[in-house]
């Protein structure tokens, strides 16, 4: 059980275009999910926390408008990367948190290798 | 606010030796501890974690790690390394399953 499944694993993408990244807890519920980013050879960074039906919240020196978090359902978060630029191909990974914290962790996604040519 | 020292950023170790992953933190309340590993290209596999008991905890792929309050430390150990053990490996900290905050990471390099 736990399992939380990013899609896409891989994605390429033009300079310009927007991505969309999507995190889904599959057999449990999650209130609260949330993004990391990782440059190369360098640790997880959090970038904000996704709460089911209201807005995200952004750590500092995150742009909002360029990372748009939807937390639509339970089980669903995105992140779009909107005007990707090459500075933005990194490795991003998601975690939920689940509704029952007994387990005492998030559990994370397989992470999204995101290039932008 | 939480913090997270892996006090060596690399560790090259030969074939069967045993090895330690060092690991502090510091955090004004009571926090989870885990280990992660990551192999190249891939996401965040979860060795073992600490939540509360016993300060002894033991993970996948013999590793283990020790809890340790009064130094708050959380080493990461295994007697003999594999080859398939080279890999980066993360200490975190985690309060009540909630954002983590990760060390910087240790580099694992097993050599034959």
């Amino acid at each position: 059980g736990a399992v939380v499944s990013q899609h896409p694993s891989r994605v390429i993408c033009k300079s310009g275009t927007s991505v969309k990244i999507e995190c889904r807890s599959l057999d449990f519920q999650a209130t609260t999910m949330f993004w990391y980013r990782q440059f190369p050879k360098k640790s997880l960074m959090l970038m904000a926390t996704s709460n089911e039906g209201s807005k995200a919240t952004y750590e500092q020196g995150v742009e909002k408008d360029k990372f748009l978090i939807n937390h639509a359902s339970l089980t669903l978060s995105t992140l779009t990367v909107t005007s990707a630029h090459p500075e933005d191909s990194s490795f991003y990974i998601c975690s939920a948190r689940p509704v029952d914290r007994g387990l005492g962790e998030a559990f994370f996604g397989q992470g999204t290798r995101l290039t932008v040519v | 606010a939480q913090s997270v020292t892996q006090l060596d950023s690399q560790v090259p170790v030969f074939e069967e030796a045993p090895v330690e992953l060092r690991c502090n933190y510091s955090s004004s309340v009571s926090v989870y501890l885990f280990w992660y590993v990551q192999y190249p290209n891939q996401g965040l596999q979860l060795l073992l974690k600490y939540l509360s008991g016993s300060t002894l905890v033991k993970g996948i792929n013999g590793f283990e790690a020790e809890f340790n309050k009064s130094q708050t430390s959380f080493h990461l150990r295994k007697p003999s390394v594999h080859i398939s053990d080279t890999a980066e490996y993360f200490c975190a900290v985690s309060k009540d399953a909630g954002k983590s905050t990760f060390g910087d990471g240790t580099t694992l390099t097993v050599k034959p």
